[in-house]
């Protein structure tokens, strides 16, 4: 059975802080992907990867970063954070470039005050 | 890119009546178009998916049926029960792509 766990269910941070979320999958799988989702905005992604240390920009990559170190980690990170920047993020993974299912994380609701 | 509109973004209906949400998408390549359902403080999971060279699927009381040539495609739930209940977001992916490209979701509400 796949795992994806997120470091964190609930967050709060202040505007300018520095935020790092992380996800870990426990499938070795090789692609992993970060989303934001907003009330009637659906899932959009902000970065995904293919492989460690190979990050791509998803459609929404403004004012975030990402590290892949490690295979099973996957981190995002807000530089700066902003109000604007509160939202759900969700994690997933999935086995490879093919067509496969993606697997989600439980989600981090971060408030930015 | 590819970009996928999905209505309706919120949709009520009797149990025991049947549901339907539709997806339309832009890019042609597409091969891929899975549904996902997410209960109220949980993950998306999957429900059911489809590939380019079937026009319909059917899992129980839940089906997809893909129009490639309008480009569009649908999820129908029939006998819809109180714990269908929950958002629903249809996704497309191109080949070879990995990722996907999710709709803006439809809050189902199935009253008793």
């Amino acid at each position: 059975d796949v795992k994806v766990t997120q470091s964190s269910r609930y967050l709060v941070k202040r505007t300018g802080e520095k935020v790092f979320l992380e996800c870990v999958q426990d499938m070795d799988h090789e692609n992993m992907f970060w989303y934001r989702q907003d009330p009637g905005l659906g899932l959009r992604l902000i970065y995904f990867s293919y492989d460690v240390k190979m990050k791509e920009k998803g459609d929404i990559p403004e004012g975030y970063s990402v590290s892949r170190e490690k295979k099973e980690r996957f981190s995002l990170i807000l530089e700066s954070a902003s109000t604007n920047q509160t939202s759900m993020y969700l994690c997933a993974s999935v086995r490879d470039r093919g067509i496969n299912e993606q697997f989600f994380g439980p989600g981090t609701r971060l408030t930015v005050l | 890119g590819e970009n996928v509109e999905q209505h309706p973004s919120t949709l009520s209906v009797q149990e025991g009546d049947s549901a339907v949400i539709k997806c339309t998408y832009s890019d042609s390549a597409s091969n891929y178009f899975p549904w996902y359902k997410q209960e109220l403080g949980k993950r998306p999971q999957l429900i059911i998916d489809i590939r380019s060279n079937v026009g319909e699927k059917k899992d129980q009381r839940i089906a997809v049926t893909l129009n490639k040539t309008a480009k569009h495609f649908s999820l129908h739930i029939t006998e819809t029960q109180p714990e269908d209940s929950a958002v629903y977001f249809c996704a497309a992916s191109i080949p070879q792509g990995g990722k996907l490209i999710f709709g803006q979701g439809t809050e189902l509400s199935v009253k008793p």
